[in-house]
C-alpha cells in the first residue's frame, strides 16, 4: 500500500563512487520530485519531472542526473560522490500542480552517508 | 525560506495546551501554502493547505492563518498531544510553477 517508495533506505559509500537511488509512486501522479534535506533539516528541491519531462533543475551539480523511465518512476544517479552529498534524499509526487493538484506525497527518504 | 542558525527552532508545549508555529515566507507572488509534519526518520506529511484568497482555514485540531501583508503563515494545533511531536515545515508555491520553497522547520516538543 506504500504510496511513494524509495530504495535503498540507507546508503553508505566511499567518496568517488557512483550510486543510484530509486523512487516509485503508485498514486497515478503526473509529477515527481527529488529533494535534499541537510543536517539542519533544511529541505531544498533538486529536480521535478512532469510526465517524464524535466521541468525543474535547481542549481544542482551535474554529477546528479535524474531519470524518469515512466510517470511512476524517478531515479537519481550520483557520480563521483563527495562528502557534502551526505544528506537525506526525499522523493515526492503530486498531481500536476499546473492543473491544481498541489499536495505532495513524500517517500520515506534515503539516508546517504559518504565516507 | 533559507535555513538560519545551527539549531532548529524548538517550541515546547505542555500536553493539552495549544501550539502556534510561525513561518515567514519569502515570495509575495506565492499563492499557495502548505504545512507539513515530519516525524523522526520519516518523510514530510501533508497537514493542511491554504490559498492566498483565504485568511484562515481549519482542519481537525489544526488551523492555518495567512497574513499576506507581512508574508506570515501560522499553524495552530489545538489540545496538543504527544503524537504531535515532530518538525513542522511551511512551504510556498506560486501558481503556474512547480517549485515549492520550504521554510526553516520548527521542532515541536510536547511535554507530558
Amino acid at each position: 500500500d506504500t504510496a511513494v517508495s524509495q530504495t535503498p533506505k540507507y546508503l553508505v559509500t566511499q567518496m568517488g563512487n557512483d550510486k543510484s537511488i530509486k523512487c516509485e509512486q503508485n498514486l497515478g501522479h503526473d509529477t515527481m520530485y527529488w529533494y535534499k534535506q541537510d543536517s539542519k533539516k533544511f529541505l531544498k528541491i533538486m529536480f521535478s519531472y512532469n510526465n517524464k519531462e524535466l521541468i525543474i533543475n535547481e542549481t544542482v551539480p551535474n554529477r546528479f542526473s535524474p531519470k524518469s523511465p515512466d510517470k511512476a518512476h524517478l531515479n537519481l544517479h550520483i557520480n563521483s560522490l563527495e562528502l557534502g552529498d551526505s544528506a537525506v534524499y526525499f522523493c515526492a509526487s503530486s498531481q500536476d500542480p499546473a492543473g491544481g493538484g498541489e499536495t505532495q506525497y513524500f517517500g520515506p527518504g534515503t539516508r546517504l552517508l559518504v565516507l | 525560506g533559507e535555513s538560519v542558525g545551527l539549531h532548529l527552532p524548538t517550541l515546547s508545549v505542555q500536553e493539552g495546551d495549544n501550539s502556534i508555529i510561525n513561518c515567514a515566507y519569502s515570495n509575495s507572488a506565492s499563492d499557495y501554502f502548505i504545512w507539513y509534519k515530519q516525524e523522526s526518520g520519516k518523510g514530510p506529511q501533508f497537514i493542511i493547505d491554504i490559498r492566498s484568497n483565504m485568511d484562515k482555514r481549519q482542519g481537525q485540531r489544526v488551523t492555518v492563518l495567512l497574513n499576506k501583508t507581512v508574508k506570515h503563515l501560522s499553524l495552530q494545533i489545538a489540545a496538543t498531544q504527544p503524537g504531535d511531536s515532530a518538525v513542522y515545515f511551511c512551504a510556498e508555491r506560486k501558481s503556474g510553477t512547480y517549485k515549492y520553497i520550504f521554510g526553516t522547520g520548527t521542532r515541536l516538543k510536547v511535554l507530558a
